[in-house]
């Protein structure tokens, strides 16, 4: 059954930069088809879709959080991992990582990882 | 961006009840919706994509319409599992957003 594993730091210090992984099980991100993507949800619930990228390493990042974020892929271990630097206070919420499926053009994200809460905190 | 508004923010209902839940988008997004259902601690699951395709292995008593600006998503028979909070969210255009949710509570 495919499934995403997330990895990484839960506790993360003011202007450091956070390192998130997310490993595809049982499909290959090499095969293409899909877009890799990040989201977060503040403690509110509100959803913020960070950004994405392809097997190829195409990326593209949410306007509002660009100057920040990088997105890369690592298909030796069938990975692709987050960084987001400069991190505040307001960077404190739940990271999830998912695939983009598609149809006919409309995206949509239809597998998820299991998610990673991530407090900023001296 | 594109603001995606569900209403109502949250409703009370009762097994076996028939449940509609709205969102519209800021800006025509065509059929560019989707529609996740999130219960409490989890990560969100794909209900519909497309504004009316069921994913596959979500019940048929869930389903989806609209296009343009406005979109529903129905329970025809509410069930005990199917309390939780619900998201649209549009990918029509370049930055993909969600809508703030509504919470389906008994």
């Amino acid at each position: 059954q495919e499934r995403l594993q997330q990895s990484g730091p839960g506790l993360v210090k003011p202007s450091q930069t956070l390192a998130l992984s997310c490993t595809v099980f049982n499909a290959s991100i090499s095969s293409g088809g899909h877009y890799w993507t990040w989201i977060r949800q503040y403690p509110g619930k509100r959803l913020e879709w960070i950004g994405y990228i392809y097997y190829s390493g195409v990326t593209y990042y949410n306007p509002s959080l660009r100057s920040r974020v990088l997105i890369s892929v690592d298909t030796s271990k069938n990975q692709f991992s987050l960084n987001l630097s400069s991190l505040t206070a307001a960077d404190t919420a739940v990271y999830y990582c998912a695939r983009v499926g598609a149809v006919v053009g409309i995206r949509y994200f239809d597998l998820w990882g299991q998610g990673a809460q991530v407090t900023v905190s001296s | 961006d594109i603001q995606m508004t569900q209403s109502p923010s949250s409703l009370s209902a009762s097994v076996g009840d028939r449940v509609t839940l709205t969102c519209r988008a800021s800006q025509n997004v065509a059929t560019n919706v989707n529609w996740y259902q999130q219960i409490s601690g989890g990560a969100p699951r794909l209900l519909i994509y497309a504004s009316s395709t069921l994913q596959t292995g979500v019940p048929s008593r869930f389903s989806g319409s609209g296009g343009g600006t406005d979109f529903t998503l129905t329970i025809s028979s509410l069930q005990r599992e199917d309390f939780a909070t619900y998201f649209c969210q549009q990918t029509y255009y370049s930055t993909w957003t969600f809508g703030q949710g509504t919470t389906v509570e008994i």
